[in-house]
């Protein structure tokens, strides 16, 4: 069975700052997908980043990058300069196929100050 | 990316009484997924809807207490019945995106918060 390990409860970040949020799963495939998925106080899931285990090249998105170590089974995500409108819950997560089924992390609570 | 529509928003309910949960989406997709958000945790898979035939569901979960219909690709409902404190969490639909690069996409529902007292 698939797990995805979230190690990190709650980060805190001053504004302007970079954080980077560290995310471990375990799987036998070798094709499978990976995401970091924000919530915030709204309760709305929203995608930051996706990518391939396919992909050799990590992912980025604006402010948002991942460092995909696909051999050590890590998928961190560093986000760069931060807003106070990234405090939210992130959760890595996981999908062995295309069918949007997906496994999730436990979450990491990241929190930006002034 | 598809919008999906998520009814009722939030409810308090009577232990030992059911709810049931609607999920519309903007666009026909062949999948659907229900998931239980509980305090403080993360999201779990309870089933997954597919258009005419029977839900699958996840280990943990049974069909006694979490019903789903989908009558058509673009609409599904889930129920929690007789409902109990732990019961007490945010449900959540999801669809996969559509196209070529949007279907290794999960979106999301705005979530149902369920208070049962």
């Amino acid at each position: 069975a698939q797990t995805v390990t979230q190690s990190q409860p709650e980060m805190s970040v001053q504004e302007a700052e970079t954080v980077t949020l560290s995310c471990t799963y375990d799987t036998s495939e070798n094709n499978y997908y990976l995401f970091w998925y924000k919530q915030p106080p709204s309760r709305q899931m929203i995608l930051v980043i996706r990518q391939e285990a396919y992909k050799q090249q990590n992912a980025t998105e604006n402010r948002f990058s991942v460092n995909f170590q696909k051999a050590a089974k890590s998928f961190s995500l560093k986000i760069s300069d931060s807003q106070l409108g990234d405090t939210a819950m992130y959760f890595c997560a996981y999908s062995t196929d295309s069918w949007g089924k997906l496994q999730f992390g436990a979450g990491t609570q990241v929190v930006v100050t002034p | 990316s598809a919008v999906i529509s998520q009814k009722p928003s939030r409810d308090i309910c009577q232990r030992g009484t059911s709810l049931t949960i609607q999920c519309q989406v903007d666009s026909q997709v062949t999948m659907m997924f229900w998931y239980r958000q509980q305090p403080g945790q993360s999201l779990t898979l309870i089933a997954t809807a597919n258009q005419g035939s029977e839900a699958t569901y996840e280990s943990g979960f049974v069909i006694d207490k979490f019903p789903i219909s989908r009558p058509n690709l673009t609409f599904s409902t889930l129920t929690v019945s007789n409902m109990s404190p732990e019961d007490s969490s945010i449900y959540l639909c999801s669809v996969k995106g559509q196209g070529a690069i949007l279907n290794t996409e999960a979106f999301f529902g705005q979530g149902t918060r369920l208070t049962v007292v």
